[in-house]
């Protein structure tokens, strides 16, 4: 069975740095094709993909926020990280990370998701 | 950025209905579209992926259409537990981009 869950402050200052950690089970990202991407939802609103990590280590990253992003992977720990520097309240909302086939081409299995709230 | 247009945002449909909730993409994608039912306070799930195919475990009366820049999600005779908001995503390229979303109630 595949569960991913997410985990990480639920509140962090402006201009702070946000990092957050997908431990996921039943798959392993050093399996070809697999990839793990990190998708988030301020309130009432939609979807937004952030960040995509791929088995070999080749990354993504949604160019409006390229510039604060980080996404790395400890595939001995099962786990994907995501850095977000200098946060803002635009960034308050509920992080997801989800499980992705390249063959495939969609999001199978997501986690719960996490909210994060920025505010002083 | 490939922009996805959902249509329309919000739909009021009794149980029993058929429905239909359309996208479009801003530039052609293929078949390289998915659908997503959100719950309130839940995790996405799949239920079309490829335009057309129903993931496994999704009802039948769920059925996907199009291809290119035109797509269509339809749910014949609703259910009560259809009721949620409905997301497209392409993943044609990077970022995979989402539809604003289309809020089915009753």
């Amino acid at each position: 069975q595949v569960t991913l869950k997410e985990s990480g402050p639920t509140q962090v200052k402006p201009t702070q740095t946000l990092t957050l950690t997908c431990t996921f089970s039943g798959f392993s990202l050093r399996t070809g094709g697999m990839t793990v991407g990190w998708i988030r939802q301020p309130p009432g609103r939609a979807l937004e993909s952030l960040a995509v990590i791929y088995w070999n280590d080749d990354k993504l990253y949604n160019p409006s926020l390229r510039s604060r992003l980080t996404i790395t992977k400890d595939t001995s720990q099962n786990q994907v990280v995501l850095t977000l520097t200098s946060v803002d309240p635009e960034d308050t909302g509920t992080y997801y990370c989800a499980r992705r086939n390249i063959l495939a081409g969609h999001y199978a299995t997501w986690g719960q998701g996490t909210l994060v709230t920025v505010s002083s | 950025d490939i922009q996805m247009t959902q249509s329309p945002t919000a739909l009021s449909a009794s149980v029993g209905d058929r429905i239909t909730v359309t996208c479009r993409a801003s530039q052609r994608i293929s078949n390289l579209l998915a659908w997503y039912q959100q719950r309130p306070g839940e995790a996405p799930n799949v239920v079309i992926y490829e335009a057309s195919k129903l993931q496994s475990g999704v009802s039948s009366r769920f059925s996907g259409s199009g291809s290119g820049t035109e797509f269509a999600l339809t749910i014949s005779s609703l259910q009560p537990d259809d009721y949620a908001t409905y997301y497209c995503q392409q993943y044609k390229s990077y970022p995979h981009t989402f539809g604003q979303g289309t809020k089915l109630e009753i």
